[in-house]
């Protein structure tokens, strides 16, 4: 059974920091392309981020491009987000997700870890 | 980048009745389109991909169509369970959702 777990999220003060994880299990972590998506509250999803499964090509949106890092670490099956520089815009529930396809579309959805930004 | 538009953005209807939800995009796509439900507090769940096909364990109620720039979403025959948000995202060139759909109980 394919699950993924995300952590690090919190209550963190414009300009600070935070790195999320997302653990996975149940099936061949590296050999699938992972992304982030999140939802700030009440409103629809955004595309974040995504890593193929070697973890040598990365894409980000406009938005969150320069301030975001994405990367993975196939030995831990965890897939990371490394977030700076943060906005009050960026308060949102952050998820991760599995790729599938070529090109790919997002078929197993973790439960999201929620990200808060303000002083 | 690509504009997804989804309408409507509200849906209002009752069990049993069939409803539809377009999806269009700002230029085309192919079929590189899938769609989302989501409930309250919950993750987005996969119903269709590469525009019409459905994702194992899917009601066959839901079916999708559509190639280019215009999409839809059909659903049969609503259910209870049914009620929800509805996004279509494309992935031809990054990943772009459209802004959703909630069908609500009339």
């Amino acid at each position: 059974e394919v699950q993924l777990l995300e952590s690090g999220g919190g209550l963190v003060q414009p300009g600070g920091s935070l790195r999320l994880a997302c653990a996975a299990s149940g099936f061949a972590f590296s050999t699938y392309a992972m992304s982030w998506v999140r939802q700030a509250p009440g409103k629809g999803l955004e595309w974040v981020s995504s890593i193929s499964g070697g973890g040598h090509f990365t894409n980000y949106s406009g938005s969150v491009k320069g301030r975001f890092t994405v990367s993975r670490d196939n030995t831990k099956n965890t897939l990371y987000l490394q977030i700076n520089s943060l906005r009050a815009e960026d308060t949102a529930v952050y998820y991760c997700a599995k790729g599938r396809g070529g090109p790919y579309y997002l078929d197993y959805w973790g439960q999201g870890t929620l990200v808060t930004v303000s002083s | 980048d690509i504009q997804m538009t989804q309408s409507p953005s509200t849906l209002s209807a009752s069990v049993g009745d069939r409803v539809t939800i377009t999806c269009r995009a700002s230029q085309s796509i192919r079929s590189w389109l899938a769609w989302y439900q989501q409930k309250p507090g919950k993750a987005p769940k996969l119903l269709i991909y590469e525009a019409s096909n459905l994702e194992s364990g899917v009601p066959s109620r839901f079916s999708g169509s559509g190639s280019g720039t215009e999409f839809t979403l059909t659903l049969s025959s609503l259910q209870p369970d049914d009620f929800a948000t509805y996004y279509c995202q494309q992935y031809n060139s990054d990943w772009t959702f459209g802004q959703g759909t909630k069908v609500e109980i009339k």
